[in-house]
């Protein structure tokens, strides 16, 4: 079993629609918790981090449920630009601060 | 503006040369990291560095090796290529967080390499 499970997509939604990704992780003493946004051919970069309160950054929305052990990243009124793969990324403090990365979830956003 | 460049793009060996990829950063960072992407498999860790001349085995170390002389720059060596290590290598730097801050990974562009 992956440490952190994402489904892979592809998820193809309309300009103006919103969509949600959730992901799973496996390591219960995971401790940070991050979306990365992936262009095609490019690097990884952050988009934001999951803060157990849930926190948003415009259109995007994260929520951590600790209990169920899953993520999620919620975007609204979807543009072309944010066809991307998106990367949940989970830190366990204890292991030196190295990351664990999702295969990712792609999206393909639609005139 | 944090910037983590590696000295190539594009890269194309034979099976069995060594090869050397370079990564450099331009923000102090203590902690630098090699991961190799490949589809289906999600970015995995091959070696990182806390500190200049310091490394730790990552998730896939074997067939692998790291050089960490200076702080800004950390090269992953291919000793001897072989096929199945045709990835996407990618390097990232960070530093460590301060209290209650969440320590974000820095990316260079990529070095994608095919080993004939």
């Amino acid at each position: 079993r992956k440490e952190v499970e994402q489904d892979p997509g592809p998820f193809n939604v309309p300009e103006g629609a919103t969509v949600a990704f959730n992901c799973t992780y496996s390591n219960s003493a995971s401790q940070s918790f991050f979306w990365y946004r992936q262009d095609c051919r490019k690097e990884p970069k952050l988009l934001m981090s999951v803060y157990s309160s849930g926190n948003e950054d415009g259109r995007f929305t994260a929520q951590l449920n600790r209990a169920s052990q899953y993520i999620s990243l919620l975007i609204r009124d979807s543009k072309l630009s944010d066809s991307a793969t998106y990367l949940c990324v989970v830190n366990d403090h204890n292991a030196g601060n190295m990351l664990t990365f999702g295969g990712g979830t792609r999206l393909m956003v639609k005139p | 503006d944090v910037k983590v460049t590696q000295s190539s793009r594009y890269l194309v060996k034979r099976t069995g040369e060594k090869v050397f990829l370079e990564c450099v950063q331009d923000m102090d960072h203590e902690n630098m990291f090699w991961y190799r992407q490949d589809p289906g498999l999600g970015l995995r860790l091959i070696y990182f560095s806390y500190d200049v001349k310091m490394k730790e085995k990552g998730d896939i170390p074997e067939g692998y090796s790291v050089s960490r002389e200076k702080k800004e720059r950390f090269s992953l060596i291919l000793e001897s290529a072989s096929t199945n290590q045709t990835s996407m290598y990618l390097c990232a730097s960070s530093s460590p967080a301060a209290g209650g801050q969440q320590e974000t990974q820095y990316f260079g562009p990529g070095t994608r390499l095919l080993v004939l």
